[in-house]
């Protein structure tokens, strides 16, 4: 079946750095969304994005739709205590259901 | 507007025994899907409903694990008997439509606070 991979697998970063993390397929997907889960919490959808091609942001979060369509990036500005967390990414087709990856764990040193 | 809602929040059980969990999607919604994330995984499909109909279930452990979403509207995820391995934690989610959508507000899913389920 369709798998996703994210890097890195984890990463600390201090306060107010910017951060980057990615996701792959092997197969092409039609919508990438991009969630964060918190310790004891369900996942929080943060940016959906439906063109290849296409950067959407979300305050100080910003994603991309790789052109490939088999690809998407997260980064995330000037980075603050309460972004710790998993990112986890998402991808979809239309009468497909969504195809999560083992996610990215955010720590934030202060 | 009120997100998906799920109960319990945490249930202790040991091999063998049953357990249930029930989700309240968000109102209007037409998808619903379960999902198990095992620690340290994202989450894994286990069965996915469009209004009270099964269209996927392809993930799910049907000698133990059952699913039913009767009037369309909330579900529950039974577990009969369950094994050690089951130990995970059950999110649900909803969305206005899943298969066939073209629409973007249409594929977007919201997730509950889910169930940690450890089975001992």
């Amino acid at each position: 079946g369709q798998q996703l991979n994210q890097s890195p697998q984890s990463m600390f970063i201090q306060e107010g750095e910017d951060v980057s993390m990615n996701c792959t397929s092997s197969s092409i997907f039609n919508t990438w969304l991009w969630y964060k889960q918190e310790p004891g919490e369900g996942p929080v959808l943060l940016i959906a994005l439906y063109k290849a091609g296409e950067l959407t942001s979300n305050g100080r979060l910003t994603a991309q739709f790789g052109i490939t369509r088999k690809d998407s990036f997260l980064n995330i500005s000037a980075s603050i205590p309460s972004d710790v967390g998993i990112y986890f990414c998402a991808g979809y087709n239309y009468g497909q259901n969504f195809v999560f990856g083992p996610g990215t764990r955010l720590s934030v040193l202060p | 507007e009120a997100g998906v809602a799920q109960s319990p929040r945490y249930k202790i059980i040991e091999k063998r025994q049953s357990v249930a969990f029930w989700c309240n999607p968000i109102s209007g919604h037409a998808t619903l899907y379960w999902y198990q994330q095992i620690l340290g995984q994202g989450p894994k499909l286990l069965i996915q409903f469009q209004n009270n109909g099964v269209v996927d279930d392809s993930q799910l452990p049907k000698d133990r694990f059952s699913a039913e979403r009767l009037k369309g509207v909330d579900s529950t995820l039974k577990i009969q008997p369950a094994k050690l391995e089951d130990s995970a934690v059950y999110l649900c989610a909803s969305s206005l439509a899943g298969t066939g959508a073209s629409s973007k507000v249409n594929t977007e899913a919201f997730f509950g606070q889910g169930t940690r389920l450890t089975v001992v």
